[in-house]
């Protein structure tokens, strides 16, 4: 498959632990972005990478949450000291960064985290 | 800021018939517009996008958007929907270049099709 493939696809966890979730972006894309759909709600940007590096990081709700990304490839979405609020479904996109601005972001299947 | 307003919720609509899924929006800039279509259990898939020119823009499935910038919308329309167009359709907005968007995109709440036989 060449899509955006995510893992895990679900996540229980207690409330206080830490999680990491992962994105496997399309192979030759240099832009990356995360967002986080809680139920009832439209989905929220966290994050955009370009390479390895995270220009906009305005998404991120607290500092609980961190992002990081290899070269220009796999990235993991950290969540320290979840909290109920934090159960959503996040979901990573790439595209091919020539022009983020109209470049066709492709998503993956997303993580549902449920903090119980 | 940017934000995105889908107006109905839900749509039922039986198969073969029109349907129009509703979209507003508000920026202070010029904005690229999107139509992102979730099937069930599946990952979100572009349908359109509307980046210049003709106002009238064609997607994937027959679908098709018309972009009014007098009155800030971006409709989302099927002259006539099948079963398999049963799915949550999402219309997002992007600042155009110039500012520090990264492309990142500002979404509706969605709105649920659901066609009935």
């Amino acid at each position: 498959g060449a899509g955006v493939s995510q893992s895990p696809s679900n996540k229980v966890t207690e409330k206080g632990k830490d999680v990491e979730l992962r994105c496997d972006p399309i192979s030759g894309h240099t832009a990356l972005y995360w967002y986080r759909q809680r139920l009832g709600q439209g989905l929220e940007f966290l994050i955009y990478f370009q390479g390895n590096s995270a220009p906009d990081k305005s998404g991120l709700p607290s500092d609980r949450f961190s992002a990081e990304r290899t070269g220009e490839s796999v990235s993991t979405l950290t969540i320290q000291r979840t909290q109920q609020e934090d159960s959503a479904v996040y979901l990573c996109a790439s595209s091919l960064g020539d022009y983020p601005f109209t470049d066709t972001q492709y998503f993956g299947p997303g993580t549902r985290l449920t903090v119980l | 800021a940017q934000s995105v307003t889908q107006l109905d919720s839900q749509v039922p609509v039986f198969e073969e018939a029109p349907v129009e899924l509703r979209c507003n929006y508000s920026s202070s800039v010029s904005v690229y517009l999107f139509w992102y279509v979730q099937y069930p259990n599946q990952g979100l898939q572009l349908l359109l996008k509307y980046l210049s020119g003709s106002t009238l823009v064609k997607g994937i499935n027959g679908f098709e958007a018309e972009f009014n910038k007098s009155q800030t919308s971006f409709h989302l329309r099927k002259p006539s929907v099948h079963i398999s167009d049963t799915a949550e359709y999402f219309c997002a907005v992007t600042l155009r270049a110039g500012g520090t968007s990264y492309g990142k995109l500002t979404f509706g709440q969605g709105t649920i099709l659901t066609v009935h036989p």
